[in-house]
């Protein structure tokens, strides 16, 4: 157990709806990053958390939101899902805004199925 | 922007037989350089961070090398073990982004 938390570790919704993906940072941790890991494109970063406030966005797409919750935990909401949003969404996090000095922490994941 | 390419993508070794992964980078202001293992279905897991240009450090039988252009994992006397995708990552300054390449698979027969 890496002391992150991800819920739910599965998840099958159809085309069009509305999923919430939540991540429990390790205790202490202020930075909670999300990344989307389909087989054909690697780790694809998202969004960059650092104490509630967001610091970084990669190529998300509109449809996809998150936040950062004042007891650090964070959710990424998927709407309007399509096919292609199938994948597997990490979250990790770091003590501090870098994870040059300790690493970043991964959680297990959450595998998401559109049909 | 910022980029990181991984070469090979995938990597069959005898057991015994050594190697090196190669990771290159494009960063704007270079703050770190991790290397990750990530098993199949799992999260990636922490290896090592290198910070500047000459820098080294091992763990068992890998040893990360650094240089202003690229890093190398080298795996010495592999085992099955072994057996990973290995993930290289870039973190900026000036973006406060990790910023993934997509792996070398790699596969050690006995």
């Amino acid at each position: 157990d890496s002391g992150v938390t991800q819920t739910p570790k599965h998840l099958i919704t159809a085309t069009g709806q509305r999923v919430t993906l939540r991540c429990s940072p390790r205790s202490g941790d202020l930075s909670v990053y999300w990344y989307q890991q389909s087989l054909d494109q690697g780790l694809q970063f998202l969004i960059h958390y650092y104490n509630g406030e967001e610091r970084a966005k990669g190529n998300i797409l509109e449809r996809f939101s998150a936040q950062q919750f004042p007891d650090l935990h964070s959710e990424l909401n998927l709407s309007s899902l399509e096919l292609g949003d199938s994948a597997l969404y990490f979250c990790a996090s770091s003590e501090l805004r870098t994870g040059i000095y300790y690493g970043y922490t991964f959680g297990s994941g959450t595998r998401l199925t559109v049909v | 922007e910022d980029q990181v390419t991984q070469s090979p993508e995938a990597l069959r070794l005898q057991e015994g037989e050594s190697s090196s992964l190669n990771c290159s980078y494009t960063v704007s202001g270079l703050r770190g350089l991790f290397w990750y293992r990530q098993d199949p279905g799992k999260g990636p897991e922490f290896l090592f961070t290198l910070y500047s240009a000459g820098e080294e450090k091992e763990k068992e039988r890998l040893k990360a090398t650094l240089t202003k252009k690229e890093s190398f994992l080298h795996i010495t006397a592999p085992k099955p073990e072994d057996s990973a995708t290995y993930l290289c990552a870039s973190e900026s300054y000036n973006t406060d982004k990790l910023i993934f390449g997509t792996g070398t698979r790699l596969q050690v027969f006995p």
